[in-house]
């Protein structure tokens, strides 16, 4: 099975600070999808931002924005000009298209944005 | 509305009871998945399914059964619930294929305690 590693349980960020939160993953494919899925405390699951392996350019979204390092196997999340609102869950997840519709999450990243 | 709904929202029962968690989604998605989220585990897929009557196991089956006879439905059942399945529970779908086809979009979520 596939995993995704993130290795910081807990961050926190000034108002208005840049943060970085970092997940890696094991993979033997070449094709696959990473996300980065956000989860206030509300539990609701949503899409913060996607990127694709076969593409060389780092997704964002506004204020988000990954660094994508296929050799590495790496996936982080830059969120800029944070806001208390970012506070929330943050997963990583991969999933590969070829191996039906499986989907493989991170054990998550708890974000306090501190005013 | 586009959106994945979810039904009970809580649900508190005892050890054995059979009980069904319901998903419906209203976008013609083909592609279902049910996961469980425990605390420093992060979530992990319970089955999937591709359309209608296809499933498959994804990494925790255990305890679990679905059944896809509509491509909008995709219930949850519990035949024996014990005490180890108390968890957060999410219904999510997907449509099959590139792009934006690979994002899931997940239900509200459901509680569950078992006794």
């Amino acid at each position: 099975a596939q995993t995704v590693t993130q290795s910081q349980p807990e961050m926190s960020v000034q108002e208005a600070e840049t943060v970085t939160l970092s997940c890696t993953y094991d993979t033997s494919e070449s094709d696959y999808y990473l996300f980065w899925y956000k989860q206030p405390p509300s539990r609701q699951m949503i899409l913060v931002i996607r990127q694709e392996a076969y593409k060389q350019q780092n997704a964002t979204e506004n204020r988000f924005s990954v660094n994508f390092q296929k050799a590495a196997k790496s996936f982080s999340l830059k969120i800029s000009d944070s806001q208390l609102g970012d506070a929330a869950m943050y997963f990583c997840a991969y999933r590969a298209p070829n191996t039906g519709n499986q989907f493989y999450f991170g054990t998550g990243t708890s974000l306090t944005v501190i005013p | 509305e586009a959106q994945v709904t979810q039904n009970p929202r809580y649900l508190i029962t005892v050890t054995g009871k059979k009980l069904t968690v319901t998903c419906s989604q209203n976008m013609n998605h083909e592609y279902m998945s049910w996961y469980r989220q425990d605390p420093g585990l992060g979530l992990r897929q319970i089955y999937y399914s591709m359309n209608v009557e296809v499933t498959d196991k994804g990494d925790v089956p255990e305890g679990y059964k679905v059944s896809r006879k509509e491509k909008r439905n995709f219930p949850l059942i519990l035949e024996s619930p014990s005490p180890n399945q108390t968890s957060l529970y999410f219904c999510a779908s997907s449509f099959h294929g590139r792009g934006l086809g690979d994002t899931q979009y997940f239900g509200p979520g459901t509680r569950l305690t078992v006794l």
